[in-house]
């Protein structure tokens, strides 16, 4: 079975940093992804994970330690569009979403 | 370039209705999946496709039952639709070929269902 945690909520001040954290139990594991989700949209690709170590792209940043069954997304200089919610999601055979992080951003 | 589209994206019936959700993607993925999402529970896997005439279920597959005749189309239909069923459905498709971020899916807009 799969069991992916992540926190609920998170608010943070605009040009913040906010770190949302994933952990995971899973059968199987062939990588992690992160989507971000607009509030009625549909979720977008945002980074993926297969190896230890932290992987960038422009402001944001995404950990894996696989050992450790954890991972975490970093959100730099964040923007009132960064408010979303953000989908931790783990690869076996298929993809298995943890129940999202909704991040408010405050001007 | 089209990519993945739904339809409806908005539905509302009656409990005891049928009800089919379409989704077509242009890409020619090879695999294509049905979520649901509720709050609190975020996406959940109903069916899976990996290919034309090739489907599985997923985590909750009870009530709804999937076909694909064509790569390019994968229908939801809600047999009998119960007012447990009202949620957003995200069809989704990716080109998996177990290889790395190729596991990426890609969603369509989804259909908001609401069963009475």
């Amino acid at each position: 079975g799969q069991n992916i945690d992540q926190p609920t909520e998170m608010t943070a001040t605009e040009g913040a940093i906010v770190q949302i954290n994933c952990t995971y139990q899973t059968s199987g594991f062939n990588g992690l992804f992160w989507y971000q989700q607009h509030a009625g949209e549909a979720p977008t690709f945002l980074s993926y994970n297969v190896l230890d170590g932290l992987e960038e792209k422009g402001r944001f940043s995404s950990f894996l330690s696989r050992s450790k069954g954890y991972s975490y997304l970093l959100l730099k200089e964040l923007q009132m569009k960064d408010s979303a919610s953000y989908l931790c999601a783990v690869v076996d055979y298929k993809l298995s979403f943890g129940a999202g992080t909704t991040v408010t951003v405050r001007a | 370039d089209a990519g993945i589209t739904q339809s409806p994206r908005y539905k509302i019936t009656e409990t005891g209705r049928q009800v089919t959700l379409m989704c077509h993607q242009t890409w020619s993925h090879s695999y294509m999946f049905w979520y649901r999402q509720d709050l609190g529970h975020g996406l959940r896997l109903i069916y899976y496709s990996a290919a034309a005439d090739i489907t599985d279920k997923g985590e909750v597959p009870d009530g709804y039952v999937v076909s694909r005749s064509k790569t390019e189309n994968f229908p939801l239909t809600l047999e009998s639709a119960t007012r447990s069923q009202t949620s957003v459905y995200f069809c989704a498709s990716s080109d998996t070929s177990g290889l790395g971020s190729s596991y990426e899916q890609y969603f369509g807009p989804g259909t908001r269902l609401t069963v009475t």
